[in-house]
């Protein structure tokens, strides 16, 4: 089993600062790498596929990269809407995994 | 409206069974995997299960094999997770969730729905 690792767990930003997220695979998964969002009380919302590819309508402020066994979100510029918990999703081999999440908060 | 909605939660004892579902809309079900996810109370997500189009594939992680079973009804647009043997650390919030479709099918969830909560507890 493929095992993520995000960092850091929790993440202090202001609005308009940069985030930037990071997944780290414990063996390759090529670009097989995806992200969410999750909110309180509400399901998870697809952002990245394939590594550095937005979900259909996933505002630009977010963006992916990495390949391999590291990975980032970035979020250009935070807005009051961004703060969640985020997670990575491989589904290079069997089972399909998730990491432990990282959550980004208002500081 | 594009949706996915669950249903059939409930609270169970352990070692009983239970029958989730979940009806697709606005969308052509019959040509999507579909999938299970689920989420313990104030923990991350755990894929479960994932079924193919016609359902003649189906994949489950380690520690429900034998349990659960994912089915599909193609003519009723829904989506099934047939629980048994059930046990506390089964007790989640259950999403119904479709595969991401590209040019080709992808693991991704590109649509979920809002989620049964399913209690293991005497």
């Amino acid at each position: 089993e493929i095992v993520l690792t995000q960092s850091p767990a929790t993440l202090s930003l202001s609005p308009g600062e940069r985030a930037t997220l990071s997944c780290r695979a414990s063996q390759s998964v090529s670009s097989y790498l995806g992200w969410y969002q999750q909110k309180p009380g509400q399901a998870p919302r697809l952002l990245i596929y394939d590594a550095s590819n937005r979900a259909t309508g996933i505002p630009a402020r977010f963006s992916g990269s990495g390949s391999g066994t590291d990975f980032t979100l970035t979020i250009s510029s935070l807005e009051p809407e961004d703060f969640a918990v985020y997670y990575c999703q491989q589904r290079s081999s069997w089972p399909i995994t998730f990491g432990q999440g990282t959550r980004l908060e208002i500081k | 409206e594009v949706q996915l909605v669950e249903s059939g939660g409930d609270l169970v004892q352990p070692g009983g069974s239970l029958r989730l579902s979940c009806a697709a809309s606005a969308f052509t079900f019959s040509t999507y995997w579909m999938s299970w996810v689920r989420q313990a109370p104030g923990k991350g997500l755990e894929w479960v299960a994932n079924i193919k189009e016609d359902g003649s594939d189906k994949y489950y992680v380690d520690s429900v094999k034998g349990r659960f079973t994912i089915s599909r009804d193609n003519a009723k647009n829904s989506l099934y997770l047939q629980m048994s043997s059930l046990r506390a650390e089964d007790t989640a919030v259950y999403y119904c969730a479709r595969n991401l479709k590209t040019t080709v099918t992808t693991f991704d969830f590109d649509l979920w729905g809002q989620g049964t909560l399913v209690t293991v507890s005497s």
